[in-house]
């Protein structure tokens, strides 16, 4: 099983700040990554696949970047909607998802 | 506008059974291969299963093989799980996800989830 491990657990940050969410998988996903955004209550919602593509809706603050193991999600300037939890998800052999990265209002 | 609409959660005790439904909406049902993922109180998400476009393959996470059965009615735009000796760490909130693929590679076809259901509480308690 590959297992992904995103950093760091809780970030408080203010709005405008830009922030960078980290996530490692176990072995070589390639760029078989996604990331998701949840908010209590909602089911995850699709911001990036194939690790820097934004899905269809997504604003151009939010990025991807990386590859092989190491990734990284960047919110170049937070806005009140973007407080959330976000997971990383490897899809390149089964499905494994990190633990999860809470962003909350500093 | 494409809809997951889940159903069939509820209160079981240990050892029970429990079928889940997710009705879909708004795309060509049997060109997707869909999945079930799980979400245990305060966790995080968790692949517990998937069905390809026509039934014929299915996977799951090891620790619901045996118990778990997903299906799917091409038919309705439906996919099932059928949950048997539900134990109380399978207490989650279950969502459908709809899996979009691609090919990446020679050979090597690959999917992630882009739309997801509300999720449908199990409670699996005495």
């Amino acid at each position: 099983e590959i297992v992904m491990t995103q950093s760091p657990a809780t970030l408080s940050v203010s709005p405008g700040e830009r922030v960078t969410l980290s996530c490692r998988a176990s072995q070589s996903v390639s760029s078989s990554l996604a990331w998701y955004q949840q908010k209590p209550g909602q089911p995850p919602r699709l911001l990036i696949y194939g690790a820097s593509t934004r899905a269809t809706g997504i604003p151009a603050r939010f990025s991807g970047s990386g590859s092989g193991t190491e990734f990284a999600l960047t919110i170049s300037s937070l806005q009140s909607e973007d407080f959330a939890v976000y997971y990383c998800q490897q899809y390149n052999k089964w499905w494994t998802f990190g633990q999860g990265t809470k962003v909350e209002i500093k | 506008e494409v809809q997951l609409v889940g159903s069939g959660g509820g209160l079981v005790q240990p050892g029970g059974s429990l079928r889940l439904s997710c009705a879909a909406s708004g795309f060509t049902f049997n060109t997707y291969s869909m999945s079930w993922v799980r979400q245990a109180p305060g966790k995080g998400l968790e692949w517990v299963a998937n069905i390809k476009q026509d039934g014929s393959d299915k996977y799951y996470v090891d620790s619901v093989k045996g118990r778990f059965t997903i299906s799917r009615d091409n038919a309705k735009n439906s996919v099932y799980l059928q949950m048997n000796s539900l134990r109380a760490e399978d207490t989650a909130v279950y969502y459908c996800a709809r899996a979009w693929g691609y090919y990446y590679g020679p050979g090597s076809y690959i999917e992630y989830f882009d739309y997801w259901g509300q999720g449908t509480l199990v409670t699996v308690s005495s």
